[in-house]
C-alpha cells in the first residue's frame, strides 16, 4: 500500500533558522505533490503543490520544496523562520494507481521559538 | 469564490443527542470529502464521494456514522447516537478532479 512518511514529529527552532522537513514516499510511479499547512486552531490551507515542470516549486510565505524523484522526496524548506510559521505541516500525495486519493503524512509540529 | 463552507462552527451535545455536521463545497468541484482530525489519530478519512455518490466510506467509524450527499452544493455528515470519543474536528473538502484539496474551516464537536 502507498504510503508517506514524515521524518519527524516535532521540530523546534529558534526565528531566523533554517528549515528543512522531510517528506517521503512510497512509490516509484506518478504522483502529484502537496504540502498543507495548519496553524493552531485553524483548518489547513495549501501551502504548495507539485504535479509536473520544475522540480523546485515556490509557495507561500516564502516556503519552498523540491521533488526529488530518485530518492522519492519532497522536502519543504525555508531559509529564514519566523515566530509566525508555527504550525502542523502535513505533506500529502495523490497516487495515480489509487485514483489520485490523496494519502497523508502525520504531519510535523513546528515551534518557532521568538 | 466563499470556499468551503461548514457549518456548524461548534457543536456542544450530550451523549446519546443526534449530531449532523453541513457542507458546502466549492462550487464545480466533483470531489468532496469528510475527515475527521483529533490529537490521539491525526487526519482520519471518514468517506469522500465523487459527483455525489460515496466512493469509499472504508473510514466511518461505526453505523453510528451516516453520510450524504443530496446534490452538488451540500453534504451532511451524521452521527446517531454520539458518544464522547466522537469529540473531535470534523473537516469538510472539495477538489477537482482529486487534485488537491481546499478545506473548511471545521467543525469543533464535543460530546460530553
Amino acid at each position: 500500500a502507498q504510503s508517506v512518511s514524515q521524518h519527524n514529529h516535532h521540530v523546534i527552532l529558534s526565528e531566523a533558522a533554517s528549515l528543512e522537513l522531510g517528506c517521503n514516499y512510497s512509490y516509484g510511479g506518478t504522483v502529484n505533490l502537496f504540502w498543507y499547512v495548519q496553524y493552531p486552531g485553524q483548518h489547513l490551507q495549501l501551502l504548495l503543490k507539485y504535479f509536473s515542470g520544475d522540480p523546485l516549486v515556490k509557495g507561500i510565505k516564502g516556503f519552498e520544496a523540491e521533488f526529488i524523484k530518485s530518492k522519492f522526496s519532497f522536502n519543504l524548506r525555508k531559509p529564514s523562520v519566523q515566530w509566525s510559521d508555527t504550525a502542523e505541516y502535513f505533506c500529502a500525495v495523490n497516487f495515480m494507481d489509487s485514483n489520485y486519493q490523496l494519502i497523508w503524512g502525520a504531519g510535523t509540529k513546528l515551534i518557532i521559538k521568538p | 469564490d466563499a470556499g468551503v463552507i461548514q457549518s456548524p462552527r461548534h457543536e456542544v451535545t450530550e451523549m446519546g443527542q443526534e449530531v449532523t455536521l453541513r457542507c458546502k463545497p466549492i462550487s464545480g468541484h466533483d470531489y468532496l470529502f469528510w475527515y475527521r482530525q483529533t490529537m490521539m489519530r491525526g487526519l482520519e478519512l471518514l468517506i469522500y464521494f465523487n459527483n455525489n455518490v460515496p466512493i469509499d466510506d472504508s473510514g466511518m467509524p461505526e453505523d453510528r456514522f451516516s453520510a450524504k450527499m443530496p446534490n452538488a452544493s451540500f453534504s451532511t455528515l451524521k452521527i446517531q447516537p454520539s458518544e464522547p470519543r466522537d469529540s473531535a474536528v470534523y473537516f469538510c473538502a472539495s477538489s477537482v478532479d482529486n487534485y488537491g484539496y481546499t478545506f473548511g474551516s471545521g467543525t469543533r464537536l464535543t460530546v460530553v
